[in-house]
C-alpha cells in the first residue's frame, strides 16, 4: 500500500524548460492538491481537483497545468520553467474535504537554472 | 477568505518539557476544521491532530493537545514531554466546511529540542 507517490523526488531544469510531474495514489480518495513549499512561505496550494474530471485553480497557478487523467492520478506541468518556480512541489490527497487529513506525498525538489 | 498566522518562525524547548506552538485564523465560515502537520528534516508531511469548529472538547493524540479558543480565533498545539524527534517544522491549516475549501496553511514553527 504505497499511499500517494509522486515522481521524480529531484529535478533539474534549465529555464524554458518543460516537464511534468507525476503523481498517484492508491487510497480511493477523491480529492487532489498540488502544493508549492517555499522557506518563509509554508505551503502555498497551486491547483486542485475535487475529483474526477474537475480541476481548480489554488493561490499560485500562474505559469502551470494540471491534468486530472483518471481518479488515481493527478499530474502537474511547467511548460516553461523559470527560476521563480525553483521550490518543492508536494502532492496530496484527501477522501472529501471537510475533516479529513491530506495525505502527502514525498516531494519533489525542482530547481530551475 | 481564509487566513492562518502563526507568529513564531522558531521555538526552542528543553527535553521533556511541555512546549505551545501558536495559530490564529481568521475566517467568516461558522464551520470549519483545524489541522496541523509535522515536517521533520527529513521533508515528509505528517498528520498530527484534527479539531472541528463545532467540537465541545479539545482535541488530544498521545503527546499532542490542542488548546482550541474559538472566540479568540487560536488552536494553539501543545507538545508534551518534549523529545529530540520532535524537533521539526510545524504548520497549522485550516479549511472552510461551507465552500469545501481546500486546506490553507500557516507558514510554520522551527522547532528544536535542545538535550
Amino acid at each position: 500500500n504505497a499511499g500517494v507517490t509522486q515522481t521524480p523526488k529531484f529535478q533539474v531544469l534549465k529555464t524554458g524548460q518543460s516537464m511534468t510531474l507525476q503523481c498517484a495514489q492508491d487510497m480511493n480518495h477523491n480529492s487532489m492538491y498540488w502544493y508549492r513549499q517555499d522557506p518563509g512561505m509554508g505551503l502555498r496550494l497551486i491547483y486542485y481537483s475535487a475529483s474526477e474530471g474537475t480541476t481548480d485553480k489554488g493561490e499560485v497557478p500562474n505559469g502551470y497545468n494540471v491534468s486530472r487523467l483518471n481518479k488515481r492520478e493527478f499530474s502537474l506541468r511547467l511548460e516553461s520553467a523559470a527560476p521563480s518556480q525553483t521550490s518543492v512541489y508536494f502532492c496530496a490527497t484527501d477522501l472529501d474535504g471537510l475533516d479529513s487529513p491530506l495525505h502527502f506525498g514525498n516531494g519533489t525538489r525542482l530547481t530551475v537554472t | 477568505a481564509q487566513k492562518i498566522t502563526q507568529t513564531q518562525p522558531g521555538m526552542f524547548v528543553q527535553e521533556k518539557e511541555a512546549v505551545t506552538l501558536d495559530c490564529t485564523y481568521d475566517t467568516s465560515d461558522p464551520s470549519y476544521g483545524l489541522f496541523w502537520y509535522k515536517q521533520p528534516s527529513s521533508g515528509e508531511m505528517i498528520f498530527l491532530i484534527y479539531q472541528g469548529s463545532y467540537d465541545q472538547q479539545n482535541a488530544t493524540e498521545g503527546r499532542y493537545s490542542l488548546n482550541f479558543q474559538k472566540a479568540r480565533k487560536s488552536a494553539n498545539l501543545v507538545i508534551s514531554a518534549s523529545q529530540l524527534g520532535d524537533s521539526a517544522m510545524y504548520f497549522c491549516a485550516m479549511r472552510d466546511f461551507s465552500g469545501n475549501t481546500p486546506l490553507v496553511f500557516g507558514k510554520g514553527t522551527r522547532l528544536s529540542v535542545i538535550a
